[in-house]
């Protein structure tokens, strides 16, 4: 069965700092990958996706991904993040066949430091 | 587009009373699912609908737990009895039938507190 692990729960950076968020799956093929994120009070918003091509993909808000196979990642990345990125964020695995459901990680928690 | 809607965003209700959640997806979508969320289990996906169909009820909890789509524009999922476990944040999203690789849109949420 299809999985996915954000290692870290909580991560704290100071504004301006760059920010990597983890996230691991497992899956027997080439899956489809998402990063939401949940401000405070709110729905997941859509961030970036990957399911072909060129494997570092650009999304909203000045985030962008990469996914490396040999690793079975998907981390997400921020040169500099900005207060307002202090939010949840998950990722999120789907097959490319089959079943539509979405398999989320539990989330990374940010908090963004003046 | 409006988005999802979800009503009402907030609810507080004493255990044993029926809740009704509300949900209409976004127009030509033809997914429909139902999310939990809470600190302890995270996302937890509880019933999916194509088409207004149930697909998928393998993660509603239990049989207090029921959902209905009776038409594109509209879904209920409803608890009865309420118990205080039940206390989570319930989401709804849709996706398109073909273009599901752009992922869910989910509505803002709705609140529940059985106290």
């Amino acid at each position: 069965a299809q999985s996915v692990t954000q290692p870290d729960i909580h991560i704290t950076v100071s504004e301006g700092a760059s920010l990597e968020l983890r996230c691991n799956y497992s899956y027997g093929a080439t899956p489809y990958l998402f990063w939401y994120v949940q401000s405070p009070g709110q729905g997941l918003q859509l961030l970036l996706k990957y399911f072909s091509g060129d494997t570092l993909v650009q999304g909203i808000k000045g985030f962008e991904a990469e996914f490396k196979r040999s690793q079975s990642s998907f981390n997400l990345r921020k040169p500099s993040v900005h207060w307002s990125d202090a939010a949840e964020y998950f990722c999120a695995v789907g097959p490319q066949g089959g079943s539509e459901k979405l398999v989320f990680g539990k989330g990374t928690k940010l908090t963004v430091n003046p | 587009d409006a988005g999802v809607i979800q009503s009402p965003r907030h609810e507080v209700t004493e255990m044993g009373q029926e809740v009704t959640l509300r949900c209409k997806p976004i127009s030509g979508h033809d997914y429909l699912f139902w999310y939990r969320q809470t600190m302890m289990r995270g996302l937890e996906l509880l019933i999916y609908f194509n088409n207004n169909v149930p697909i998928d009820d393998s993660g509603m909890p239990e049989d207090r737990f029921s959902a209905k789509m009776p038409n594109a524009s509209f879904s209920t999922l409803k608890i009865q009895p309420s118990e205080p476990r039940d206390s989570a944040v319930y989401f709804c999203a849709s996706s398109k039938d073909l273009d599901r690789t752009y992922g869910y849109t989910f509505g803002s949420g709705t609140r529940l507190t059985v106290v």
